[in-house]
């Protein structure tokens, strides 16, 4: 069975630092796609990323950037002089197809607050 | 705008009263599937249906049933709900294959007394 492990469970660091999230990931798959999501306190579920399981390179948005490492299993994500409006759950996700259940496996999620 | 959306975005109900949550899509997407949200354990598939009149189990299907009457609504239905079904749901669609995508409504966050 497939599974997302996020082992931080909360993160509090102050404006203007950097932080990385991590996601370790379990599949038996070759082929896999990654997912970031963000959860502000509103509610919804905000899409960040998605990286297939054959493309290791790292990406960059704005402040934002992903390292995926097959070796480790492992998808983490750093934010780059951190901000308030950061302040979310993070939820990383794995993506299986399985007799045609097109389903994601969620991690536990990370909780980060900024503190001003 | 390619959207799923899900009504009501909140919801407070009593023991054993059933309520529906309706998810409708408008990407024609074949594959649609509803999660439950819960502290600690993130989100967990409830059904999932990969076209009209399939659906099937997820994860934590009791207490649940889903109808795929139409390609862009799923409804959740909940006949007799209990407390433990406290929970921020959310219907998510997709072309189907990791790769595309998924598209997720806004939530409903349900409350049972």
């Amino acid at each position: 069975a497939q599974k997302v492990t996020q082992a931080q469970t909360e993160i509090s660091v102050v404006e203007k630092e950097d932080v990385t999230l991590d996601c370790v990931y379990e599949t038996r798959d070759t082929t896999y796609y990654l997912f970031w999501y963000k959860q502000p306190p509103s509610g919804e579920l905000v899409f960040l990323i998605r990286r297939n399981s054959f493309d290791e390179q790292n990406e960059i948005s704005g402040r934002y950037s992903w390292n995926f490492q097959k070796s480790t299993s492992s998808f983490n994500f750093t934010i780059t002089a951190s901000q308030v409006v950061d302040s979310a759950v993070y939820f990383c996700a794995l993506s299986e197809t399985n007799f045609g259940n097109e389903k994601l496996t969620f991690g536990t999620g990370t909780r980060l607050t900024i503190i001003p | 705008e390619a959207q799923v959306t899900q009504n009501p975005r909140y919801l407070i109900t009593v023991t054993g009263k059933k309520l529906t949550v309706t998810c409708s899509q408008n990407m024609n997407h074949e594959y649609m599937s509803w999660y439950r949200q819960d502290p600690g354990l993130g989100l967990r598939q409830i059904y999932y249906s990969m076209n009209v009149e399939v659906t099937d189990k997820g994860d934590v299907p009791e207490g649940y049933k889903v109808s795929r009457k139409e390609k862009r609504n799923f409804p959740l239905i909940l006949e007799s709900p209990s407390p433990n079904q406290t929970s921020l749901y959310f219907c998510a669609s997709t072309e189907g294959t990791g790769g595309s995508g998924y598209t997720f409504g806004s939530g409903t966050r349900l409350t049972v007394v």
